[in-house]
Parts: C-alpha cells; sequence; structure tokens
C-alpha cells in the first residue's frame, strides 16, 4: 500500500459525459501527479500541482483540467468523453524538498479505470 | 521519449535472481535513474533510485556502471509475485520532474 488513495476504482460513462476523478496523496506530500495509461499509448504524464498550484504540464487535453485543494487533494476533470478516453488514470505524490535529493520519489495510487461507451 | 533502453521481455526461474539491464547512454550527470514495476494495471511501484553509487534495498539492488551509461536491476530471489513489467527511468532531483515512461521489460518469473 502506497498510501495514496483513488476514488472511484472503476468508472463507467457513456461519450459526451463530464467525470470527476480523486485522489489523495501520502500524508505529508505536498505534490500530486496525474498519469494516463492507455492500451497503446502507455504510461503518459497529464499534470503536476505542487501545494495547490499547476507545477507542469504534459499531454492533457484542454478537456481534461485539475486542480489541488487546500487540504491537498486533487481531482481529475474530465468532460465531453470520447472513447479513446478509455483509459487507466493514476494518480501519484511526492514530498518535494527543493534541492534536496531524495524527495522526489513519486508514489503511485492503484488507479481509476475509466470505461467511455 | 524515453531516455532509456530495455529488453521487452525477459524469463527467470523462480528462486533465482533476476537481472534487468538498461541502457542509459545519454545520461547528464544530475540525473538519477529510478526502477518502477507495474503488476498488471495496478499502480507502479517505486522499487529503488540511484545517482551513481550501487544502492541495496529490501527489494532489490541497483548496480550502476561507473560512466553511469548502463544499469542493472537485481532481483536476488525471484517469486512468481515478481512477475510484472520494469521500468528504468532517468531523472532530475529537485526539481520534480514527471516520469518519462518507455515500455519498459516484462519479467516473467516460472515456477
Amino acid at each position: 500500500d502506497s498510501g495514496v488513495t483513488q476514488t472511484p476504482k472503476h468508472l463507467i460513462t457513456a461519450t459526451g459525459q463530464r467525470v470527476t476523478l480523486r485522489c489523495s496523496p501520502r500524508s505529508g506530500d505536498l505534490s500530486v501527479y496525474w498519469y494516463q495509461q492507455s492500451l497503446d499509448q502507455g504510461l503518459q504524464f497529464l499534470i503536476q500541482y505542487y501545494n495547490g498550484e499547476e507545477r507542469a504540464k504534459g499531454n492533457i487535453l484542454e478537456r481534461f483540467s485539475a486542480q489541488q485543494f487546500p487540504d491537498l487533494h486533487s481531482e481529475l476533470n474530465l468532460s465531453s468523453l470520447e472513447l479513446g478516453d478509455s483509459a487507466l488514470y493514476f494518480c501519484a505524490s511526492s514530498v518535494v524538498v527543493s534541492g534536496r535529493a531524495g524527495t522526489d520519489t513519486q508514489y503511485f495510487g492503484p488507479g481509476t479505470r475509466l470505461t467511455v461507451l | 521519449d524515453a531516455k532509456t533502453t530495455q529488453p521487452p521481455s525477459m524469463d527467470c526461474a523462480e528462486g533465482r535472481a533476476a537481472n534487468l539491464p538498461c541502457n542509459h547512454s545519454t545520461i547528464s550527470g544530475n540525473e538519477y535513474v529510478y526502477w518502477y514495476r507495474q503488476i498488471h494495471s495496478q499502480g507502479p511501484q517505486y522499487i529503488i533510485h540511484g545517482l551513481k553509487n550501487n544502492e541495496t534495498n529490501e527489494m532489490a539492488s541497483l548496480i550502476i556502471t561507473e560512466d553511469r551509461k548502463s544499469s542493472t536491476l537485481i532481483l536476488p530471489h525471484a517469486t512468481l509475485r515478481d512477475t510484472a513489467v520494469y521500468y528504468c527511468i532517468v531523472m532530475n532531483q529537485g526539481g520534480s520532474e514527471k516520469l518519462v515512461f518507455g515500455k519498459g521489460t516484462k519479467l516473467t518469473v516460472n515456477p
């Protein structure tokens, strides 16, 4: 158990709909990362938040957005869903003390499996 | 693109050591080598990381060559539960960078 929790575990929805995935980081971790894993693309970085602020962006679609709340949990919002958005979505967290080696190790949650029909 | 090269698959007998190689010939001086594994669609699991010295923890050992262009992850006594995809990743420390996953090595531990 990594200490990172994600809900829901499974989500089945229809094209055009909007869903919200939730992530609670490990206690004390300030940074949250979102990754997408689809069959054809592998594991890909979407976005990172650090202490409530967006820190880095990857290949995240404009239909997707995220935020990190004051209690440090994060939500990933996916809208206007398409069949191709079906994937596993993972959240990871790390402590990140700037300039201090060894604090960047990311610990992953169990993921949310999204199926768009 | 991933900065590492790994064999797509390997087999290992249960109880024997599994040695997983990784090439990272373009690694820079401030980049660490990280190893993660993913067991059948579960969340990736952190194994170990290192800069230039060999490292050991309760899960595995990491051997990094002197020129740092390659490394080997060693699982000393592989079990069936070690069957997974193993990812070797290079990453800067202190900058909270994203992890760039390649295709990894599918390790199958056979009874």
